[in-house]
Formats: structure tokens, C-alpha cells, sequence
């Protein structure tokens, strides 16, 4: 079975600085989909970015980008230029390609990093 | 556009008695739907999924049921609940042959 794996609890960064946030997953597969969602304090879960793993380019999105390193199993997400908007938990999401009826057992998720922003 | 509502947003029950959670998906046809668990401070606990009317699957066995009763509803019961169904509990949904899923306000359930 796939595992996510997110070694930091908490984060802190500075207003308009950088962060980097950890990510690592266990699977036997060669082809599979990456996910980051956001949670705010709102408790909404929010889709920051995602990443094929067929694919060698890492995603980006505006300030948002990934570091993925397949052979590592490591999917870490960059934010640049830190907002005070962007403080929530964080969660590293893994899901098969694998076509099945069972779709629930294909999604997987780690146990969230919670980002303070400091003004 | 698709949007997903569910309700009651937080609701506050006493032990042993029923629960039951709504969740709709506008927007979209045959979605796959399914119901996570959140416990304070915790990660998403994945509890039931369903690809279709009448088609549930569960992932963790617990005193919780789910219906499909309609293509984009889907519903959490239980008969008696118990202290430790206290939690948020989300609804999510996906197309695309379920590559990326897209989630629900959630409820926030307390239960006394």
C-alpha cells in the first residue's frame, strides 16, 4: 500500500520570504499523480498544485511551485513571495493512475504541515 | 461550473443519537463522491467512496453508514453515535477518472 509521509508538523516563515515544504511517498508504481491541497482555518480544502509523474518538468503555479524528484520519492512544494493568506495546513496527496473501480483506495494523503505566516 | 455544498455547516448532537450529513454536487454528472473524517489537528481518514447510485464502498468499519440515494448526493448516517465521531467531516468529489478531487465546505460535528 502507498504511504504519504510529511516530516513537518509546523512551519513558520517570514512575510515575502521563502519556504519549502517536505514531502515523501512509498509506492511500487511508475505512474501516479501528485497533489497539494491547502486548508485554511476556514477548514476548506483547497487544490494548490498538482504533478504527473510522467512528467520531468515541475510544476508551477503563480507562487506556488514543486521540486519533484522521482527517484528520491520526494514531492516538496515551494512558496515564493509568502503572504499572510498563505497560512494553513498543508497536505501532500498521493493517487494512483491505475484505473479501478476501488478510486477511494487509490487516494492517499500525509498528516499536513501547518505553515504560520510572520508579519 | 461544479460546486459542492453540504450541510449542516457544524451541528451538535448527544451520544446515541442519530446523525445524518448531506452532501450535493452541482455542476457535473456521474461523480465519484466520497466522505473523509478529520479529526482535530489530524490528517483526512478516508471512510466511505462511491463511483455511482447504490455503489458504496467502505474503508473503515465503524457504527457509520452512507447512501447514494441520487447521482450527486450522498449521505452519512449513523443510528447512535458516538463520542469519538466527533470531528470534521468532509465530502469531496472527482471526474476524470478520479484524478483530482475537489472538497466540500465540511461539517464540524461535536458530539456530547
Amino acid at each position: 500500500a502507498q504511504t504519504v509521509t510529511q516530516s513537518q508538523p509546523e512551519m513558520s516563515v517570514q512575510e515575502a520570504e521563502t519556504v519549502t515544504l517536505s514531502c515523501t511517498y512509498d509506492t511500487s508504481e511508475s505512474d501516479y499523480y501528485l497533489f497539494w491541497y491547502k486548508q485554511p482555518p476556514s477548514r476548506q480544502m483547497i487544490l494548490v498544485i498538482r504533478q504527473e509523474a510522467y512528467k520531468q518538468q515541475n510544476a508551477t503555479e503563480n507562487r506556488f511551485s514543486v521540486n519533484f524528484q522521482k527517484a528520491a520519492k520526494s514531492f516538496s512544494l515551494k512558496i515564493s513571495d509568502s503572504q499572510l493568506g498563505d497560512a494553513a495546513m498543508y497536505f501532500c496527496a498521493y493517487r494512483s493512475s491505475q484505473f479501478s473501480d476501488n478510486y477511494g483506495q487509490n487516494f492517499v494523503f500525509g498528516p499536513g504541515t501547518r505553515l504560520s505566516v510572520l508579519p | 461550473s461544479q460546486t459542492i455544498h453540504q450541510w449542516p455547516a457544524t451541528l451538535v448532537q448527544p451520544v446515541g443519537s442519530p446523525l445524518s450529513l448531506e452532501c450535493t454536487v452541482e455542476g457535473t454528472s456521474n461523480p465519484n463522491l466520497y466522505w473523509y473524517r478529520q479529526a482535530a489537528g489530524r490528517g483526512l481518514q478516508l471512510l466511505f467512496y462511491s463511483v455511482g447510485i447504490g455503489q458504496i464502498s467502505s474503508e473503515v468499519p465503524q457504527n457509520l453508514s452512507a447512501s447514494r440515494p441520487q447521482d450527486r448526493q450522498f449521505i452519512l448516517s449513523s443510528k447512535k453515535l458516538l463520542l469519538s465521531d466527533s470531528g470534521f467531516y468532509l465530502c469531496a468529489w472527482s471526474i476524470d477518472s478520479g484524478m483530482v478531487q475537489f472538497f466540500g465546505p465540511g461539517t464540524r460535528l461535536t458530539v456530547l
